[in-house]
């Protein structure tokens, strides 16, 4: 299996515009996480699915963000409008049942 | 949002030395927790997990140490090697997965 797949891998952007990550899980995980790395505040779990349902989103900072999961093998985040705090390291996990979470490499944010 | 702490924030050890990582939780009903390992620029990687049903999980150099009284739990990387140089990081979770991790420890291991 390839693992966990994201796209693209590093996005700049203008503080205002939309922008939208992508990621695949790997095939037959039921769980799918999205987290958010910054040095000040760590790892961050911002919204998971379990087959493809939003269990849990109270990570998401607020409206502007906004996740979905219209299928077991395709979920996006979408930040609009974005700001520069939002200039993080994005990353999406998957699982088969919950716990053991294997994460892609992550999307590198810049808003300026 | 910070239900784990680790320490050291970050550790130089010799080649061949022991490297400890101290984590410490609050939560209860936290029943998993696994350690993960991340270099520069990639995403983090789950190196061994632990059950509170045990007190030692090792898997090759790699040793979980738990102590469910204390709630606290430590990884013990044997034999260091300048490979092992990365950011590792403790987490928890319950029956709710939500994963909560601690803020890193860097580790340097000098050849």
């Amino acid at each position: 299996d390839a693992g966990v797949i994201q796209s693209p891998r590093h996005e700049v952007t203008e503080m205002g515009q939309e922008v939208t990550l992508r990621c695949k899980p790997i095939s037959g995980h039921d769980y799918l996480f999205w987290y958010r790395q910054t040095m000040m505040r760590g790892l961050e779990l911002l919204i998971y699915f379990n087959n493809n349902v939003p269990i849990d989103d109270s990570g998401m900072p607020e409206d502007r963000f906004s996740a979905k999961m219209p299928n077991a093998s395709f979920s996006t985040l979408k930040i609009q409008p974005s700001e520069p705090r939002d200039s993080a390291v994005y990353f999406c996990a998957s699982s088969l049942l919950g716990f053991e979470q294997y994460f892609g490499p992550g999307t590198r944010l810049t808003v300026t | 949002q910070q239900q784990v702490k680790q320490s050291p924030q970050s550790l130089i050890v010799q080649k061949g030395g022991i490297s400890i990582i101290n984590c410490a939780y609050e939560n209860t009903a936290f029943d998993y927790f696994p350690w993960y390992q991340q270099f520069p620029g990639k995403g983090p990687a789950l190196l061994i997990a632990i059950r509170p049903d045990v007190s030692e999980k090792k898997e090759g150099r790699f040793t979980i140490s738990f102590n469910k009284s204390a709630k606290q739990f430590s990884l013990h990387i044997m034999d260091s090697q300048p490979g092992d140089s990365a950011t590792y990081f403790c987490a928890a979770s319950g029956g709710n997965n939500d994963m909560r991790f601690g803020a890193g420890t860097r580790l340097t291991v000098k050849p």
